[in-house]
């Protein structure tokens, strides 16, 4: 069974573009959930998707958003990027978001 | 808002030495408890998912426990091995399908 993939692998940007991360789940899965990770922080809970509905989301500001398709594949865009923005961005699927979470290699952002 | 609590934040144990550490969360509203281990430069990779009140569960030297009623699980490594090293995350699974998760303890073996 394929893991969870993620596209892409690294990014580079400036400050005040906008970037779109993609999520391909295990099929089967419904759930997609977003995290973010920065030096020397946890895994800080962006949102979750669950049959292309956003059930569940942290508390990050509007320009990080995400939608989920109907083949549980889901995007996250982040809109007029900050330097802040410069982390590990993870996803993880799973059959439903209280059962094991199976996460994908991350995109690593960097923004300058 | 919940909250989970993972205790020690950090810690060293000397290679062959047994240790545990403890994930603390809110009893309300439980529905799973989620343990994962999270090595550098590699992604999180779940260990347990527990359940019931009295929950063991075991995978090689390491094993977990879950007590619903006072809102706490442990978690125990027998005779740590470098490999060992790690940082190891829980989360809460609440009855409105969240996952809370904990900053987790970072465990450095030391050879």
């Amino acid at each position: 069974k394929a893991g969870v993939t993620q596209t892409p692998r690294y990014l580079i940007k400036t400050r005040g573009q906008q970037v779109t991360l993609s999520c391909s789940p295990i099929s089967g899965h419904r759930s997609v959930s977003w995290y973010q990770q920065t030096p020397g922080q946890g895994l800080q809970f962006l949102f979750e998707y669950f049959s292309e509905t956003q059930r569940n989301k942290g508390n990050f500001p509007g320009r990080f958003s995400g939608r989920q398709f109907s083949n549980s594949r889901s995007e996250m865009n982040v809109s007029t990027l900050e330097l802040g923005d410069s982390a590990l961005y993870l996803c993880a699927s799973s059959l439903d978001a209280v059962y094991e979470q199976y996460f994908g290699p991350g995109t690593r952002l960097t923004v300058t | 808002i919940l909250n989970v609590e993972q205790s020690p934040q950090s810690l060293h144990v000397q290679e062959g030495d047994s240790t545990n550490f403890t994930c603390s969360f809110p009893s309300s509203n439980f529905y799973a408890l989620h343990w994962y281990r999270w090595e550098t430069a590699k992604s999180p990779e779940a260990l347990f998912v527990m359940t019931l009140n009295g929950d063991e569960k075991k995978k090689g030297r390491i094993s977990a426990t879950l007590n619903t009623k006072e809102g706490y699980s442990y978690l125990y490594i027998k005779g740590s091995q470098p490999e060992d090293s790690a940082t190891y995350l829980c989360a809460l699974g609440d009855s409105n399908y969240q996952l809370i998760w904990g900053a987790g303890t970072k465990l450095i073996i030391k050879p």
